[in-house]
Protein backbone atom coordinates (compact mmCIF):
# COMPACT_ATOMS: atom_id res chain seq x y z
CA UNK A 1 0.00 0.00 0.00
CA UNK A 2 1.11 3.26 -0.56
CA UNK A 3 2.57 5.48 2.31
CA UNK A 4 3.73 9.06 2.81
CA UNK A 5 7.66 8.57 3.98
CA UNK A 6 9.57 11.30 5.90
CA UNK A 7 13.31 11.72 6.73
CA UNK A 8 15.05 11.29 9.16
CA UNK A 9 13.27 10.03 11.70
CA UNK A 10 14.92 11.80 14.26
CA UNK A 11 16.35 15.18 13.90
CA UNK A 12 18.81 17.10 17.13
CA UNK A 13 19.75 20.25 15.91
CA UNK A 14 21.52 23.10 18.31
CA UNK A 15 18.53 26.53 19.05
CA UNK A 16 19.40 29.18 16.07
CA UNK A 17 20.20 26.33 13.46
CA UNK A 18 17.98 25.68 10.29
CA UNK A 19 16.47 22.47 10.15
CA UNK A 20 14.97 20.91 6.57
CA UNK A 21 12.54 18.03 7.12
CA UNK A 22 11.79 15.96 4.14
CA UNK A 23 8.60 14.07 2.88
CA UNK A 24 7.84 12.24 -0.12
CA UNK A 25 4.23 12.24 -0.29
CA UNK A 26 1.74 9.20 -2.20
CA UNK A 27 2.65 9.79 -5.43
CA UNK A 28 -0.98 10.30 -6.89
CA UNK A 29 -1.50 12.77 -4.24
CA UNK A 30 -2.24 16.96 -5.07
CA UNK A 31 -2.92 17.96 -1.29
CA UNK A 32 -0.11 18.10 1.13
CA UNK A 33 0.72 19.16 4.86
CA UNK A 34 2.48 19.98 7.81
CA UNK A 35 1.42 18.81 11.55
CA UNK A 36 3.50 19.10 14.77
CA UNK A 37 2.33 17.51 18.02
CA UNK A 38 4.29 18.32 20.59
CA UNK A 39 4.97 15.58 23.23
CA UNK A 40 1.86 14.73 24.86
CA UNK A 41 -0.35 17.20 22.88
CA UNK A 42 -3.06 17.40 20.42
CA UNK A 43 -1.88 17.34 16.79
CA UNK A 44 -1.32 20.81 15.31
CA UNK A 45 -2.36 22.50 11.41
CA UNK A 46 1.38 24.18 10.00
CA UNK A 47 0.53 24.35 6.65
CA UNK A 48 -1.28 23.07 3.67
CA UNK A 49 0.64 22.96 0.03
CA UNK A 50 -1.50 22.25 -3.54
CA UNK A 51 0.09 22.95 -6.87
CA UNK A 52 2.90 24.58 -5.65
CA UNK A 53 1.90 27.47 -3.32
CA UNK A 54 0.69 27.75 0.28
CA UNK A 55 -3.28 27.63 0.16
CA UNK A 56 -3.72 27.87 3.82
CA UNK A 57 -1.51 28.48 7.05
CA UNK A 58 -1.82 28.71 10.93
CA UNK A 59 -0.75 31.02 12.90
CA UNK A 60 2.21 29.11 14.19
CA UNK A 61 3.57 29.19 10.61
CA UNK A 62 5.47 32.35 11.19
CA UNK A 63 8.20 34.09 9.16
CA UNK A 64 10.85 31.02 10.29
CA UNK A 65 8.96 28.66 8.72
CA UNK A 66 8.40 27.48 4.74
CA UNK A 67 7.69 25.12 2.68
CA UNK A 68 8.78 24.01 -0.96
CA UNK A 69 8.54 21.06 -3.39
CA UNK A 70 11.63 21.38 -4.73
CA UNK A 71 11.17 18.53 -7.46
CA UNK A 72 8.66 16.36 -8.56
CA UNK A 73 8.11 14.29 -5.31
CA UNK A 74 9.78 15.57 -1.94
CA UNK A 75 7.92 18.07 -0.12
CA UNK A 76 10.27 19.87 2.50
CA UNK A 77 9.42 22.06 5.57
CA UNK A 78 12.54 24.35 6.64
CA UNK A 79 12.65 26.28 9.72
CA UNK A 80 15.28 28.93 9.42
CA UNK A 81 16.19 29.80 12.89
CA UNK A 82 15.24 26.85 15.20
CA UNK A 83 14.07 28.04 18.81
CA UNK A 84 13.19 25.52 22.02
CA UNK A 85 9.58 25.43 21.44
CA UNK A 86 10.21 23.82 17.90
CA UNK A 87 10.91 20.72 19.52
CA UNK A 88 8.20 18.06 18.80
CA UNK A 89 7.02 15.39 16.37
CA UNK A 90 6.69 16.41 12.89
CA UNK A 91 4.12 15.26 10.26
CA UNK A 92 3.70 15.30 6.53
CA UNK A 93 0.19 14.21 5.11
CA UNK A 94 -1.19 14.45 1.89
CA UNK A 95 -4.80 13.61 0.54
CA UNK A 96 -5.76 12.85 -3.18
CA UNK A 97 -8.11 15.64 -3.90
CA UNK A 98 -9.46 18.59 -1.41
CA UNK A 99 -11.71 19.77 -4.45
CA UNK A 100 -15.01 19.88 -2.17
CA UNK A 101 -12.93 18.44 1.40
CA UNK A 102 -13.52 15.05 3.16
CA UNK A 103 -10.65 13.57 2.06
CA UNK A 104 -8.86 11.08 4.22
CA UNK A 105 -5.08 12.35 4.93
CA UNK A 106 -2.65 10.09 5.36
CA UNK A 107 0.20 10.37 7.36
CA UNK A 108 3.80 9.70 7.70
CA UNK A 109 5.63 8.37 10.83
CA UNK A 110 7.12 11.73 11.51
CA UNK A 111 9.92 13.38 12.51
CA UNK A 112 11.37 13.96 15.82
CA UNK A 113 12.77 17.53 16.52
CA UNK A 114 14.86 17.99 19.28
CA UNK A 115 16.61 21.27 19.66
CA UNK A 116 19.06 21.80 22.48
CA UNK B 1 -12.34 26.30 16.42
CA UNK B 2 -11.12 23.33 18.25
CA UNK B 3 -12.80 20.18 18.77
CA UNK B 4 -13.97 19.15 22.51
CA UNK B 5 -13.09 15.20 22.98
CA UNK B 6 -14.50 12.97 26.05
CA UNK B 7 -14.11 11.48 27.83
CA UNK B 8 -10.44 12.20 27.91
CA UNK B 9 -9.09 8.94 29.12
CA UNK B 10 -10.72 5.11 29.46
CA UNK B 11 -9.76 2.00 30.81
CA UNK B 12 -11.03 -1.02 29.31
CA UNK B 13 -10.84 -4.47 29.84
CA UNK B 14 -10.68 -6.85 26.54
CA UNK B 15 -14.36 -7.42 25.67
CA UNK B 16 -15.94 -4.36 26.76
CA UNK B 17 -17.36 -1.36 24.91
CA UNK B 18 -16.26 2.16 24.69
CA UNK B 19 -17.82 5.27 23.22
CA UNK B 20 -15.50 8.59 22.04
CA UNK B 21 -17.27 11.68 21.29
CA UNK B 22 -15.96 14.93 19.47
CA UNK B 23 -18.19 17.80 19.47
CA UNK B 24 -18.15 21.28 18.15
CA UNK B 25 -19.90 24.67 18.59
CA UNK B 26 -20.36 24.82 14.71
CA UNK B 27 -21.58 22.75 11.91
CA UNK B 28 -18.56 20.48 10.63
CA UNK B 29 -18.38 20.01 6.92
CA UNK B 30 -16.70 16.58 7.90
CA UNK B 31 -15.44 14.47 10.68
CA UNK B 32 -12.04 12.40 10.17
CA UNK B 33 -10.93 9.87 13.06
CA UNK B 34 -7.84 8.55 13.72
CA UNK B 35 -6.08 5.93 16.35
CA UNK B 36 -2.49 7.37 17.35
CA UNK B 37 -0.18 4.50 19.19
CA UNK B 38 2.33 5.93 21.35
CA UNK B 39 5.32 7.06 19.21
CA UNK B 40 4.02 6.45 15.82
CA UNK B 41 1.89 8.07 13.44
CA UNK B 42 -1.57 8.93 13.44
CA UNK B 43 -3.27 6.19 11.24
CA UNK B 44 -6.67 7.05 9.57
CA UNK B 45 -10.09 4.90 10.53
CA UNK B 46 -12.92 6.61 9.29
CA UNK B 47 -14.33 10.18 7.26
CA UNK B 48 -18.29 10.69 7.74
CA UNK B 49 -19.39 13.67 5.48
CA UNK B 50 -23.16 13.36 6.18
CA UNK B 51 -25.61 14.15 8.48
CA UNK B 52 -26.89 11.63 10.03
CA UNK B 53 -24.59 9.06 9.16
CA UNK B 54 -23.39 5.99 10.41
CA UNK B 55 -20.45 4.15 9.07
CA UNK B 56 -18.47 1.01 10.23
CA UNK B 57 -15.94 -1.27 9.73
CA UNK B 58 -15.25 -4.57 11.59
CA UNK B 59 -15.82 -3.91 15.57
CA UNK B 60 -15.47 -0.35 14.87
CA UNK B 61 -17.95 2.15 13.88
CA UNK B 62 -19.05 5.78 13.96
CA UNK B 63 -22.02 8.10 13.90
CA UNK B 64 -22.66 11.83 12.85
CA UNK B 65 -25.69 13.21 14.40
CA UNK B 66 -27.82 15.20 11.40
CA UNK B 67 -26.98 19.23 12.90
CA UNK B 68 -23.59 17.77 11.75
CA UNK B 69 -22.01 18.62 15.17
CA UNK B 70 -21.18 15.76 17.01
CA UNK B 71 -19.79 12.58 16.03
CA UNK B 72 -19.20 9.59 18.30
CA UNK B 73 -16.88 6.58 17.26
CA UNK B 74 -17.75 3.43 18.82
CA UNK B 75 -15.64 0.80 19.95
CA UNK B 76 -17.47 -2.64 20.23
CA UNK B 77 -16.08 -5.78 22.13
CA UNK B 78 -12.18 -3.99 22.82
CA UNK B 79 -9.17 -6.16 21.81
CA UNK B 80 -5.71 -5.28 23.23
CA UNK B 81 -5.06 -3.78 20.07
CA UNK B 82 -7.53 -0.87 20.17
CA UNK B 83 -4.96 0.79 23.05
CA UNK B 84 -3.78 4.04 21.71
CA UNK B 85 -4.95 7.44 21.64
CA UNK B 86 -7.97 8.12 19.13
CA UNK B 87 -8.41 11.67 17.81
CA UNK B 88 -11.11 13.71 15.76
CA UNK B 89 -9.94 15.81 13.30
CA UNK B 90 -12.95 17.95 11.82
CA UNK B 91 -13.28 20.32 8.69
CA UNK B 92 -15.37 22.88 8.68
CA UNK B 93 -16.94 25.37 5.62
CA UNK B 94 -15.20 27.66 3.67
CA UNK B 95 -11.62 26.84 4.62
CA UNK B 96 -9.34 26.95 1.99
CA UNK B 97 -8.19 23.24 2.00
CA UNK B 98 -9.14 20.64 3.63
CA UNK B 99 -7.16 20.89 7.28
CA UNK B 100 -8.07 19.28 10.12
CA UNK B 101 -8.12 20.40 13.27
CA UNK B 102 -8.14 18.49 16.27
CA UNK B 103 -9.34 17.64 19.24
CA UNK B 104 -7.21 16.87 22.51
CA UNK B 105 -7.51 12.98 22.33
CA UNK B 106 -8.99 9.85 24.17
CA UNK B 107 -6.54 7.75 25.38
CA UNK B 108 -7.82 4.19 25.71
CA UNK B 109 -6.18 1.26 27.34
CA UNK B 110 -7.46 -2.34 26.87
CA UNK B 111 -6.47 -4.65 29.78
CA UNK B 112 -6.48 -8.43 29.15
Amino acid sequence: EPEVTQTPSHQVTQMGQEVILRCVPISNHLYFYWYRQILGQKVEFLVSFYNNEISEKSEIFDDQFSVERPDGSNFTLKIRSTKLEDSAMYFCASSENSAGGGQPQHFGDGTRLSIL
Amino acid sequence: QQPVQSPQAVILREGEDAVINCSSSKALYSVHWYRQKHGEAPVFLMILLKGGEQKGHEKISASFNEKKQQSSLYLTASQLSYSGTYFCGTESYGGATNKLIFGTGTLLAVQP
